[in-house]
């Protein structure tokens, strides 16, 4: 069962532009997080957002939590050629052993 | 250097084969899980395990069997019953399940990619 969903599917910006993804999700959460993977590689982990936080920075990333709303969004300032990436958010079900990933967003950096 | 490694890092099944994945960590967590990704698409979970001799099923675990005999590793078999093989699998480990706490980020191994001949 899909619980995040994130949008846009792909994205592309020039280098120095701003990307903002977000992320959807149905049921109730204790905690939403974002993942990178680069091309053919393993996941790894870039923030975690408690649901009882609304906003949340680490270095050029940001995160927003908006509860009543059931969504997140991922700011990537200043982009960088080396921001291009895949991103998945991933929710726990407040009452689960497990987490689950979206399908991501792809972000593509233009030199 | 304390991590989370796969091996191999590419693996080629024969039709019928069962073929074992090999996932060990160092950071003395207590849960792993195994994941596998299609092209294009998010991460679907196979298998987790919470705790040394116990796993449970997750989303799509018909074909595949593990085991965790020991805390380091969580090796993933896909057998000839899995009529799909063919994708890049994920091994991850946390200190705890959402279930139990907060400490949940997970981290992931490189993955191996499995293609079926």
């Amino acid at each position: 069962s899909q619980q995040g969903e994130e949008d846009p599917q792909a994205l592309s910006i020039q280098e120095g532009e701003n990307a903002t993804m977000n992320c959807s999700y149905k049921t109730s959460i204790n905690n939403l997080q974002w993942y990178r993977q680069n091309s053919g590689r393993g996941l790894v982990h870039l923030i975690l957002i408690r649901s009882n936080e609304r906003e949340k920075h680490s270095g050029r990333l940001r995160v927003t939590l908006d509860t009543s709303k059931k969504s997140s969004s991922l700011l990537i300032t200043a982009s960088r050629a080396a921001d291009t990436a895949s991103y998945f958010c991933a929710t726990d079900g407040n009452r689960d052993d497990k987490i689950i990933f979206g399908k991501g967003t792809r972000l593509h950096i233009l030199p | 250097d304390g991590g989370i490694t796969q091996s191999p890092k590419y693996l080629f099944r024969k039709e019928g084969q069962n073929v074992t994945l090999s996932c060990e960590q160092n950071l003395n967590h207590d849960a792993m899980y195994w994941y596998r990704q299609d092209p294009g698409q998010g991460l679907r979970l196979i298998y987790y395990s919470q705790i040394v001799n116990d796993f449970q099923k997750g989303d799509i675990a018909e074909g595949y069997s593990v085991s965790r005999e020991k805390k380091e590793s969580f090796p993933l078999t896909v057998t000839s019953a899995q009529k799909n093989p063919t994708a890049f699998y994920l091994c991850a480990s946390s200190m705890e399940t959402p279930a139990e706490g907060n400490n949940d980020e997970q981290f992931f191994g490189p993955g191996t990619r499995l293609t079926v001949l």
